[in-house]
């Protein structure tokens, strides 16, 4: 049973535009949101992350949005880089649990 | 270098070999985690260990065998494992006062023939 879905396997966009990155989760205890960024051949690296009781957490061109009542979370990446192109992964944890539950990534392509 | 180190980077074993996997982190964490990624899945919860004490097994088949000697230190022992096993095998790490998740290792890509 997956709880944490990003239906866009791939992304491409272009050097400069937007990227939104797209991620649902059906278990309404989850309270922290986290994206992962991911290179080939390197594990998982920390991006950013909002806490249930935020809706909007910013960190340079990187912005995560979180709709509770949609049970939906997205990743703004504006101005997108070539270095941006990476495998992109959701994660979500519930209170006071140490386990963390992910989507199966979004790979970004950014084209120069 | 994320500060959980994973060996071997790349293993190829056959379906009869006996290998281990190794996980190490000095970053004074309290809890340590084998995670699979297989191609275009989520990745997949295998093993939890909370201060050396295996709290949770994912409903991962024997032939996968974990061992935890202290908080620091997180082995993998495979035997007889089979071609559908080959994956991404990630080991992460978390501390109570980490507001960042997990830390990962870069994992060990395993390919069995």
């Amino acid at each position: 049973d997956q709880q944490v879905k990003q239906n866009s396997p791939s992304l491409s966009v272009q050097e400069g535009r937007i990227s939104i990155l797209n991620c649902d989760y059906t278990n309404s205890m989850f309270d922290y949101f986290l994206w992962y960024k991911k290179y080939p051949a390197e594990g998982p690296t920390f991006l950013i992350s909002i806490s249930s009781i935020k809706d909007k957490n910013e960190d340079g061109r990187f912005t995560v949005f979180l709709n509770k009542s949609a049970k939906h979370l997205s990743l703004h990446i504006v101005p997108s880089q070539p270095g941006d192109s990476a495998v992109y992964f959701c994660a979500a944890s519930a209170i006071g649990d140490y386990k963390l539950s992910f989507g199966a990534g979004t790979t970004v392509t950014v084209r120069a | 270098e994320t500060g959980v180190t994973q060996t071997p980077r790349h293993l190829v074993m056959g379906m009869t070999n006996k290998k281990s996997l190794k996980c190490e982190q000095h970053l004074g964490h309290n809890a340590m985690y084998w995670y699979k990624q297989s191609a275009k899945k989520p990745l997949e919860l295998m093993f939890v260990y909370n201060f050396k004490e295996q709290t949770e097994n994912n409903s991962v088949p024997s032939r996968f065998s974990p061992e935890c000697p202290n908080s620091s230190h997180l082995f993998l022992h495979l035997h007889t494992l089979q071609p559908e096993d080959s994956a991404l095998y990630l080991c992460a790490s978390t501390g109570r006062a980490s507001n960042y998740g997990y830390t990962f290792g870069s994992g060990t890509r395993l390919t069995v023939v």
